[in-house]
């Protein structure tokens, strides 16, 4: 089953903050993050595991609530190079073949 | 630097043909998955394989197959193209995770935009 990302888009004016949600119904081993550019293949932010560690990646961080299932991406004083869809990538169990699942993404576009 | 690539950016096909997407990873990874994006749906694994010859269904394996005869070519296969089939198809790799170093990241061929007629 797909994780469920909200919001489904943003607007952004640069300099602002942004965070997006993915939540999952059952219990994760791990969450991908990635974005994809228009017209460009997904790359990779972070991972993060279970734990509830935060991670954070220049002015993009992210944290995983083990209890409620659900990671979250903070993007803080955002930049026009930010702008694209963001897809989170849920694994469950003990890690396997890395199986991920992906959701629908957010797509976030940053204006001047 | 880390490299995956598909064979063609942009395929027309007609409904019934056999079908060939290619992939190729220059990284000696042991993971490597077919996803198809379609808009609204996100990516959706249709298969994947963490070593040669081993293959694992995704989410949406019907309608396709997969072979991996070598560590670096992953190849997806419509059997008999369909129209509901025409989709962006993306390829991507990845190391097998050690738990010491954590999951490792998937890196991802810039796709191919496939249309059936």
């Amino acid at each position: 089953q797909q994780p469920v990302q909200s919001p489904q888009a943003v607007i952004l004016r640069e300099g602002e903050d942004a965070v997006i949600n993915c939540s999952s119904s059952k219990a994760l081993y791990s969450v991908h993050w990635y974005r994809q550019k228009h017209g460009e293949a997904p790359v990779f932010l972070m991972i993060l595991l279970k734990g509830g560690e935060q991670k954070g990646h220049d002015k993009i961080s992210a944290s995983f609530n083990e209890k409620k299932q659900q990671s979250s991406l903070y993007l803080t004083a955002s930049q026009l190079s930010y702008s694209g869809t963001y897809f989170c990538g849920t694994e469950i169990g003990s890690g396997g073949y890395q199986k991920v699942t992906f959701g629908t993404g957010t797509k976030l576009q940053v204006i001047p | 630097d880390v490299k995956v690539t598909q064979s063609s950016r942009y395929l027309v096909k007609r409904t019934g043909e056999k079908v060939f997407l290619e992939c190729v990873q220059d990284m000696d990874h042991e993971n490597m998955f077919w996803y198809r994006q379609d808009p609204g749906l996100g990516l959706r694994l249709i298969y994947f394989s963490y070593d040669v010859k081993m293959k694992e269904k995704g989410d949406i394996p019907e309608g396709y197959s997969v072979s991996r005869e070598k560590k670096e070519r992953f190849s997806l296969i419509l059997e008999s193209a369909s129209t509901n089939q025409t989709s962006m198809y993306l390829c991507a790799s990845s190391s097998t995770h050690d738990p010491n170093l954590s999951n490792q990241p998937q890196h991802f061929g810039d796709g191919t935009r496939l249309s059936i007629l």
